[in-house]
């Protein structure tokens, strides 16, 4: 069964405005991790973040962890037209850490 | 440093044939991952290989598919007799440790393939 859901499925904005995104998961983790994936291409790491970290920056990119609520948040600051992917959170079973478990994902469109 | 070379990128096979997907991990890394995405879904996990070993296949289907990473070479991944329900995107990736001692894992650009 899938670990992390993303919501929303889809999300379309305007060049500028802020993208944010959740992930729920089921059981306790090591990490969580985001991952981009343009259309037809492989998967982007962006961002790890550990279970007893709660929030982490890199560039546009801000995540959130609550492991009280078992989820976490993605945050695009800015977006540009190139931030248009998709958007996985991928969850690691705890003593399986090689074992990702990824959801469906957030179609994210940024308009012009 | 190339990144995880996967080919071919993409791969029409019919119906019964057999499809091998093969992956290069990346240098210096022992230890290779591969993913199923079904179209509209996210990655599944299939199999974890270090070298000439298969550490866990449980996400493999229990029939037809097959995988390896020998001693030299790529690791390959095999499915034989194709149904149109195999058609999908193969992701291999690979690190150079487990993952809990802080390594991460590097994901191959895929392989499409297409049953017909």
């Amino acid at each position: 069964s899938q670990q992390g859901e993303e919501d929303p499925q889809a999300l379309s904005i305007q060049e500028g405005e802020n993208a944010t995104m959740n992930c729920s998961y089921k059981t306790s983790i090591n990490n969580l991790q985001w991952y981009r994936q343009n259309s037809g291409r492989g998967l982007v790491h962006l961002i790890l973040i550990r279970s007893n970290e709660r929030e982490k920056h890199s560039g546009r990119l801000r995540v959130t962890l609550d492991t009280s609520k078992k989820s976490s948040s993605l945050l695009i600051t800015a977006s540009r037209a190139a931030d248009t992917a998709s958007y996985f959170c991928a969850t690691d079973e705890g003593s399986n850490d090689y074992k990702l478990s990824f959801g469906a994902g957030t179609t994210v469109t940024v308009r012009a | 440093n190339a990144g995880v070379m996967q080919n071919p990128r993409h791969l029409v096979r019919r119906r019964g044939q057999e499809a091998r997907l093969r992956c290069s991990p990346m240098k210096g890394h022992s230890h290779v991952y591969w993913y199923r995405q079904l179209p509209e879904e996210g990655l599944k996990f299939m199999v974890y290989l270090q070298k000439e070993n298969i550490i866990d296949e449980s996400g493999m289907p229990k029939e037809r598919f097959s995988a390896e990473f020998p001693k030299e070479g790529p690791s390959i991944l095999r499915i034989q007799q194709v149904v149109r329900g195999d058609s999908a995107a193969y992701f291999c990736a690979s690190s150079p440790g487990v993952l809990h001692s802080g390594n991460t894992i590097y994901f191959g650009e895929g392989s499409w393939l297409t049953v017909v």
